[in-house]
């Protein structure tokens, strides 16, 4: 049983371009909302996290943007860049446990 | 430098080994976990622990053990009752608490190939 489900699985941008991950989950204990970006061959890194009594979070190009009553969180990278092409999770908190999406991988196109 | 370490980098394995994989954290976080990735796919929890001399089952624990003995290590053992040991290993560690903001640090990872 998937606790976050993440969508879609692959995304291509035109540099410049808004790349758009989106999640859903169903455990409202989740308490906390981080997203990673992964690049091959190594561990994923924090990117931006939000807390479920805000609406959205801003830092730089990367933002979030949570719906609690659907549920739903998603992460947009304003002006993707080619560096920005790696995978990136969500994830949700439940205490001390983390639930991870499958991952959506990004190509930013030059 | 605080960080998480992981070693080694990639570990090959012979069928009916079974092998350690370290993970040593300065950063004085209370909890620590192993994840598994495979290609393509997301992170699978395998063990965690979030006080030293105890530790629990994840998603995916069979064919694996753990030892948290001091609150800076947490090794993982890949026993040769893993049918398929071949992935990307992740150990993480996070802060405890319900109240916390921090999220979990990962380390570099070791891949591990059954030859």
């Amino acid at each position: 049983q998937q606790q976050v489900k993440q969508s879609p699985q692959s995304l291509i941008v035109q540099k410049g371009g808004i790349s758009i991950i989106n999640c859903a989950y169903e455990n409202t204990a989740f308490d906390y909302f981080p997203w990673y970006q992964q690049f091959p061959g190594k561990g994923p890194a924090l990117l931006i996290a939000i807390r479920p009594d805000v609406s959205e979070k801003k830092e730089g190009r990367f933002t979030i943007s949570f719906n609690k009553s659907a549920k739903q969180f998603s992460l947009h990278i304003m002006d993707s860049q080619p560096g920005d092409s790696a995978t990136y999770f969500c994830a949700g908190r439940d205490f001390n446990k983390f639930y991870f999406g499958s991952g959506t991988k990004l190509n930013v196109k030059p | 430098d605080g960080g998480i370490t992981q070693s080694p980098k990639y570990l090959f394995r012979k069928e009916g080994q079974n092998v350690t994989l370290s993970c040593e954290q300065n950063l004085n976080h209370d909890a620590m976990y192993w994840y598994r990735q495979d290609p393509g796919q997301g992170l699978r929890l395998i063990y965690y622990s979030q006080i030293v001399n105890d530790f629990q089952k994840g998603d995916i624990a069979e064919g694996y053990s753990v030892s948290r003995e001091k609150k800076e290590s947490f090794p993982l053992t890949v026993t040769s009752a893993q049918k398929n040991p071949t992935a990307f290993y992740l150990c993480a560690s996070s802060p405890l608490g319900p109240s916390s903001t921090d999220t979990q640090y990962f380390g570099p990872g070791t891949r591990l190939t059954v030859l």
